[in-house]
């Protein structure tokens, strides 16, 4: 079985500082790990994802994201929030192996970006 | 090129009767799977399609529903005897292969009320 968890539900930041958004996931092997964000009323926008290899990941709009294996966390960064940033983001997980063919996404954290 | 489609984009039927959601992935993509979200929370997997094939429907919830991919493309979500509890955004994806590391790309989704 394979999880993900997101602990806030909703996160608020001033524009210009800096961002987190806290994902952790449980899965049995190795994990493959996705962010998404969602705009009201539309689908769901691949950002980054996390394969293998460097565990800095960088994807659109200048988000990037640290893989923690340790820590079984894969948290979303920026440096500085954009009030365009402001949106409801979903993290994912899909594991290696037999069998894997869905995404479990977590329940989604609404990121509010005050200007 | 065009991103995932998906019609109609809201649909409200009545309690019992039938209803038909169509997903035109992208040109090319192997692999389409579909999903629901629910008010609140993240997508849940529903079934995943390998070319024409069902390869895993374990997300489905009951024997109402149903779909298909018969020329390994366009497929059709098929519930019958709708219920309240059926009321969701139904979304689908679809991704080049069904590599653990390929991102999947999502339509807008079908908004289904069921009164």
């Amino acid at each position: 079985a394979q999880s993900v968890a997101q602990p806030e539900d909703q996160v608020n930041v001033a524009e210009g500082n800096p961002l987190t958004v806290k994902c952790t996931y449980s899965v049995s092997g190795n994990p493959y790990l996705f962010w998404y964000v969602q705009y009201p009323n539309r689908g769901l926008q691949f950002l980054l994802k996390y394969i293998t290899g460097d565990n800095l990941v960088k994807g659109s709009y200048g988000f990037e994201a640290e893989f923690n294996k340790s820590q079984t966390s894969f948290h979303l960064k920026k440096p500085s929030a954009l009030v365009s940033d402001s949106a409801l983001y979903f993290c994912a997980v899909r594991y290696s192996g037999a069998g894997s063919y869905q995404l479990t996404f977590g329940k989604g954290t609404k990121l509010s970006v005050i200007p | 090129g065009a991103g995932v489609s998906q019609t109609p984009s809201n649909k409200v039927t009545e309690k019992g009767k039938y209803v038909e959601l169509r997903c035109d992935p992208i040109s090319g993509h192997t692999a389409l799977y579909w999903y629901r979200q629910s008010l609140g929370q993240g997508p849940e997997f529903l079934i995943y399609f390998q070319g024409t094939g069902a390869a895993d429907d374990s997300g489905l919830p009951n024997d109402r529903f149903f779909a298909v991919r018969p020329e390994g493309s366009v497929s059709t979500l098929k519930i019958q005897r709708t219920e309240r509890g059926d009321s969701a955004v139904y979304l689908c994806a679809s991704s080049l292969t069904r590599r653990e590391g390929d991102e999947q790309f999502f339509g807008p989704g079908t908004r289904l009320t069921v009164l």
